[in-house]
């Protein structure tokens, strides 16, 4: 059993298209962290979440502590956010846990 | 600040022979972490380190790796000996507090022969 599932797995979109992921967690957590790898490889700290929500860009992040449950929106994609995003919890104890990732790709 | 820094980028080494991968974390960042990504297992935390000191090291797969932070600015993920299922992409990443926003290095591609 995963700590952490996301969904979608693989995510397809037009150019333009609002696109959201969800991540669910089953552990109590301190922190819930959103990266993206870009096809490259490299790794980018997206947002880091205990409660509410955040902003930067087209990007927004939402975190409901009771229903253990984020999403990642992104309003009008672009090519360039192809890419697959990862949701990663710390958990009590100083565990971490991650989703097995969402691969997403943007056609123009 | 030139973000994290991990050495090499790439290495290709022979099943048996001794691996070190390094890292400098971004000056300032208390927290530094060292994960594994592979196709089959997606990204793993293998350690981490507070102010130099291992906390977390339940994540590391066997007896064969060690992991060291002998100070501030620079640690080290060594393997003896090494496997073919170690091939994987080896990222070190740090971090002003322990669940703060983490700052990834470019990762080390290692390929075990």
């Amino acid at each position: 059993k995963n700590e952490v599932e996301q969904s979608p797995q693989n995510l397809t979109a037009q150019e333009g298209e609002f696109i959201t992921i969800n991540c669910s967690y089953s552990v109590g957590i301190s922190a819930l962290h959103w990266l993206q790898q870009h096809p490259g490889g490299g790794i980018v700290s997206l947002f880091m979440l205990s409660s509410g929500k955040k902003k930067h860009g087209r990007l927004i992040a939402t975190i409901n502590i009771q229903e253990k449950h984020s999403s990642l929106h992104i309003t009008a994609s672009h090519p360039r956010d192809s890419a697959v995003y990862i949701c990663a919890v710390r958990g009590g104890g100083n565990q971490f846990y991650f989703g097995t990732g969402t691969s997403l790709t943007v056609i123009p | 600040d030139a973000g994290v820094i991990q050495s090499p980028r790439h290495e290709v080494t022979e099943m048996g022979q001794e691996v070190t991968l390094r890292c400098k974390p971004i000056s300032g960042h208390d927290y530094l972490f060292w994960y594994r990504q592979t196709m089959m297992r997606g990204l793993e935390l293998l350690i981490y380190f507070n102010n130099n000191v291992p906390i977390d090291d339940s994540g590391m797969p066997e007896d064969r790796f060690s992991a060291k932070m002998p100070n501030a600015s620079f640690s080290t993920l060594k393997i003896q000996p090494s496997e073919p299922r170690d091939s994987a992409v080896y990222f070190c990443a740090s971090s002003q507090t322990g669940g703060g926003t983490q700052y990834f290095g470019p990762g080390t591609r290692l390929t075990v022969l």
